[in-house]
């Protein structure tokens, strides 16, 4: 089992929809948790954070489930700027430290 | 602030050579890490830093070195190019190992011929 697992995607949905995006984790000591946007060929950059009581900032919100291990973004009313790559990070107890784990992405394609 | 940056922008190398990665921050962050990225895959972490003099390996290490003699800098250098060592290639710094968000460096698209 790989240790931070995405669905690759493509999701395709219309201006205006829901989306949501899960995440897993295999090592239940995981510390923190992130979720990142990358846009083609730039570097990722910080959506949000991910907090045990969950979390929101304006059309996003974020959850975590620790006893399922896996994390969530929730996306309203779909933009077309939102189109882009979802990178959920998790950092992985290893060795006594924690190494920052990303997942391969997850594409969202929002049309008109 | 320049945040962190990279250079060169892009590179080709021919197998079997060598050339350092440039990464520099002005963020006075202690935390500095190398990742690379494949098409359609996630970040892998290459080497990370916790300070000036404290370097430690990551997931993907093999053909790599990196060195840490200032907070500000954190050079990753490629011995004997191989074609699998083709990938954009992205540096990045944070306050802490956990809490904080990592910030990124623009990235060097590297391929080796």
């Amino acid at each position: 089992r790989k240790e931070v697992e995405q669905d690759p995607g493509p999701f395709n949905v219309p201006e205006g929809a829901t989306v949501a995006f899960n995440c897993t984790y295999s090592n239940s000591a995981s510390q923190s948790f992130f979720w990142y946007r990358q846009d083609c060929r730039k570097e990722p950059k910080l959506l949000m954070s991910v907090y045990s009581s969950g979390n929101e900032d304006g059309r996003f919100t974020a959850q975590l489930n620790r006893a399922s291990q896996y994390i969530s973004l929730l996306i309203r009313d779909s933009k077309l700027s939102d189109s882009a790559t979802y990178l959920c990070v998790v950092n992985l107890s290893s060795g006594g430290s924690y190494i920052p784990t990303f997942g391969r992405g997850t594409s969202l394609i929002v049309h008109p | 602030n320049a945040g962190v940056t990279q250079t060169p922008k892009f590179r080709i190398l021919k197998i079997g050579q060598s050339m350092t990665l440039q990464c520099t921050q002005d963020m006075n962050h202690n935390y500095m890490y190398w990742y690379r990225q494949d098409p359609g895959m996630g970040l892998k972490l290459i080497y990370y830093s916790v300070g000036a003099g404290i370097t430690d390996k990551g997931e993907v290490p093999n053909g790599y070195n990196v060195s840490r003699s200032t907070t500000e800098d954190f050079p990753l250098r490629l011995e004997l190019a191989a074609p699998s060592q083709t990938s954009v290639y992205f540096c990045a710094s944070s306050y802490s190992l956990i809490y904080n968000e990592q910030f990124f460096g623009p990235g060097t698209r590297l391929t080796v011929l």
